[in-house]
Parts: structure tokens; sequence; C-alpha cells
């Protein structure tokens, strides 16, 4: 079964370092997704990202944060200039084009750890 | 989006059968109803999706009554491996648009 991939499982950083997350989404997919989970909160939206741009981008998602497709499989977040309160699961999600239905499907996340 | 009601926390036992309701009174016509399940530390994972009536998987089934103002999502024969957030989504179908979730509902299956 295809699956969403995402590298590193854990990333440990020192606060004002940046760090790149990466996705590999669903081959076929064309729509992709950054969400984020605080321990113990919701799953939060961050960006979304179609036709090589940003389609739609949360209050989180601010300058701090980037997303880029450097090629046909990766999709990576950038985050610049960490800080602690950034520390979270961070999740990437893919779909393909299927009308109305909108499901996604979600990697196993970065565990991010900002010191 | 249509707002979602779920239960906090459910408490179950191996082989019973889970049934989590979720109430959506404002649930728009083009809606679909989705039930997303999350195990500590890992992301969302799709469990089954439904517009009306009753849709059948290997994992579970989701029962929409006519006025489709509610839905249940109901697991058969539960095991500890159930144990669980699930969570209810409404009314995010088209286009590009983020999922929005919310507490969901914690399932825990004891043994």
């Amino acid at each position: 079964e295809p699956e969403v991939t995402q590298t590193p499982s854990h990333q440990v950083t020192q606060m004002g370092q940046e760090v790149i997350l990466r996705c590999v989404p669903i081959s076929n997919h064309l729509y992709f997704y950054w969400y984020r989970q605080i321990l113990g909160q919701k799953v939060e939206f961050l960006v979304s990202f179609y036709n090589n741009e940003i389609s739609e981008k949360s209050e989180i998602f601010d300058d701090q944060f980037s997303v880029e497709r450097p090629d046909g499989s990766n999709f990576t977040l950038k985050i610049r200039s960490t800080k602690l309160e950034d520390s979270a699961m961070y999740f990437c999600a893919s779909r393909n084009v299927e009308g109305g239905k909108n499901i996604q499907y979600f990697g196993a996340g970065t565990r991010l750890s900002v010191l | 989006l249509a707002k979602t009601t779920q239960p906090i926390s459910m408490d179950s036992y191996e082989g019973q059968e889970v049934n989590i309701t979720c109430s959506h009174n404002n649930i728009a016509t083009n809606d679909y109803i989705t039930w997303y399940q999350q195990f500590p530390s890992q992301g969302p994972r799709f469990i089954i999706q439904g517009y009306k009536t009753k849709v059948t998987n290997e994992v579970a089934s989701l029962f929409i009554p006519a006025d489709r103002k509610s839905s249940t999502l109901s697991l058969p024969r539960v095991s500890l491996s159930d144990t669980a957030v699930y969570y209810c989504l409404v009314g995010q179908g088209g286009g590009r648009r983020a999922l929005t979730f919310g507490s969901g509902t914690r399932l825990q299956v004891q043994p």
C-alpha cells in the first residue's frame, strides 16, 4: 500500500538553528500539506501546496516557515531560526483529486525537539 | 465548516463492539463525513468516509441517518490495538482544503 514517508523521525536542534523536514508524498498525489501537533494538543494545519505553489496557509505559517518541492518526489518544510515553541510533531499529508472527498493520507511524522 | 461534537473519551473491553457517535447539525448538502484514527506519536490515519446511509470497509462501518445530522462509527470486536483517538471531520471536502481536527474521542480498550 502506498504511503507518505517522512524523515527524519526525530530531529533535535538548538534554538535559533534552521531545520528542514522532509516528506515523500504518495506518488500520484497532487495536493500536499503540512500539519503540526504540539504534545497533548490538536492537530493544526500549517500549509497546503498545489501546482508548485502555496494554496492556503494558517496564521501559524509565518515568515519563519517555507515549503518547497525541489524535485518530483520530495516536499520539504523549512523552519528558520527555530524557537522553543516550535517543538512538536510535524505531519506531512497528501491527497489525490477525488472530487469532494478530500481524503488526506498522513505520514508517521517528524518529532522536532528544540532545545 | 460544520461544527462536530463527539464524546471526549470512551472505554471498552476486548471483543466488544464500539460505537462512537458524532453530531454535526450544520452539515451542508455537499459535505462528506470522514473519520480518522490516531495512535500516540503517529499521524492521523484515514478510516472511513461516507455521505449517507451505511458504508462498510475492512476496518469499520459508518452509519449515517437520513437527516445526516449525526453519524456513528462502529468498530466491531475491538482489540487492545484499537486504543487510539478517533476524529470525526465534516464539511471539509473539495478543493485544496485543509482539515480541521477537533479533540476527538479517546478510546481505551481494556483486556
